[in-house]
């Protein structure tokens, strides 16, 4: 069945510093891909997607590739900041299946 | 244009109480999840209506967990009885078509004493 591998976290970075948090995914057909990121106390709210290969997702300084070969589609961003401390979420659709990753904490250190 | 509107925010219950969860989509998506969310964890999906039709309940444990969505438009989900391990999370969700992105409501928090 289809899956989600999201890595584990916490991930602390200082002010500035390159993200990378990974996702590879398992699933049959063509799903699409998202990135949702989950501040305190509030829901989920969609970062980027990706919906076919070779794809680039991209919102507020993060981007995301959907690569087939590698089943991955890993998000990054170049310069982190203390307002993007939150808990991030791979996600696919297909199948009429959507499946979230565990979530990847992100702190980041003024 | 509102987001996923839910209701209550917070509930503290005895458990074999039962206790409902009210969510209002946003306006003119047909499609609506119930999620649950444990500490530490991603949501996992308990239903998933499209209009009024619940298309993909397999994860909906249904001796003691039930939903509706009348009219397809707003929906409750309920357990009766609670037990301590329903302590968690209720998210609700609506996207405009199925496999789209969906806008989360900012949840339910239920604690079961």
């Amino acid at each position: 069945g289809n899956s989600v591998t999201q890595m584990e976290g916490p991930v602390t970075l200082s002010e500035e510093a390159f993200l990378t948090i990974n996702c590879t995914y398992t699933a049959t057909g063509y799903p699409s891909l998202f990135w949702y990121v989950q501040y305190p106390g509030e829901g989920l709210q969609l970062l980027l997607k990706a919906t076919k290969a070779d794809d680039k997702g991209s919102n507020k300084g993060f981007e995301a590739t959907y690569r087939k070969e590698t089943t991955s589609f890993h998000l990054e961003k170049g310069s982190v900041q203390v307002s993007d401390s939150a808990v991030y979420f791979c996600a696919l659709s297909g199948t009429y299946k959507y499946i979230f990753g565990t979530g990847t904490r992100l702190k980041v250190l003024a | 244009e509102a987001g996923v509107v839910q209701s209550p925010r917070y509930k503290i219950i005895e458990k074999k109480q039962p206790v409902a969860f009210w969510c209002n989509p946003i306006s003119g998506h047909n499609t609506l999840y119930w999620y649950l969310q444990n500490l530490g964890q991603g949501p996992e999906l308990l239903i998933r209506y499209e209009n009024e039709e619940a298309v993909d309940d397999s994860q909906l444990p249904k001796d003691r967990f039930s939903a509706e969505r009348l009219k397809g438009v707003d929906s409750t989900l309920k357990i009766q009885p609670a037990e301590l391990g329903d302590s968690a999370v209720y998210l609700c969700a609506s996207s405009l078509i199925e496999g789209d992105e969906q806008y989360f409501g900012p949840g339910t928090r239920l604690t079961v004493t």
